[in-house]
């Protein structure tokens, strides 16, 4: 089945020590986003890539950056985290803007991060 | 995007129809109004969407008034698989984006 795959679905990371959290998609969709979600709030929106044009939201810290390789794969890169980045991290994809965003979001299952 | 509202939880029985409402008063003509839903621990998943009509599929119905200003989400025959945070959000289909607000928590009960 086409989907959203987030790896992993855990993870612990160290006070300012990097990661990554990935996300692929088998929906060739051409819009990947990166959702942060904290502990009984909704998802808030960090950035998205359109193709490869990047689009970051204006209240999205500096900490947080993101990489696209190709169509199928998109990265979170968390330079130094604090102990307030503990979240679920959620991933999604559309198929495009205009009248594809009719046909929805597909998000993945997440990967929670706990900062320690 | 327009901002919507939303009762922060709600009950409903087992078997009887939920009734999920939201207003978007200051929604503007091009935007369309969102319905998406979250099962604790699992990404938020695409219910239904709509314009200025009613619509219906096979999850869910949607109710628009005539002045846009507010929608209700309805589902018909609600079971315990249903409770979740039900999120209304208003966006265009130009580029918009969907921003959530703080959803509706619906708990379904025996």
């Amino acid at each position: 089945d086409a989907m959203v795959i987030q790896n992993p679905r855990y993870q612990v990371t160290q006070f300012g020590k990097p990661v990554t959290l990935s996300c692929s998609q088998t929906l060739n969709h051409n819009v990947m986003y990166w959702y942060q979600q904290k502990s009984s709030q909704a998802p808030k929106l960090l950035f998205h890539y359109y193709d490869k044009d990047f689009n970051n939201e204006a209240d999205t810290p500096d900490n947080f950056q993101s990489r696209r390789p190709n169509t199928s794969f998109c990265f979170l890169d968390i330079r130094s985290p604090g102990l307030g980045d503990t979240a679920m991290y959620l991933c999604a994809t559309s198929r495009g803007a205009g009248a594809d965003l009719n046909y929805g979001y597909t998000f993945g299952s997440g990967t929670r991060l706990t900062v320690v | 995007d327009a901002k919507t509202t939303q009762p922060p939880s709600m009950d409903c029985a087992e078997g009887r129809a939920a009734n999920l409402p939201c207003n978007h008063s200051t929604i503007s003509g091009n935007e369309y109004v969102y319905w998406y839903r979250q099962i604790h621990s699992q990404g938020p998943q695409y219910i239904i969407h709509g314009l200025k009509n009613n619509e219906t599929n096979e999850m869910a119905s949607l109710i628009i008034t005539e002045d846009r200003k507010s929608s209700t989400l309805i589902l018909p025959h609600a079971t315990l698989r249903d409770t979740a945070v039900y999120y209304c959000i208003v966006s265009n289909n130009q580029g918009g984006k969907l921003i959530f607000g703080q959803g509706t928590e619906l708990s379904v009960k025996p």
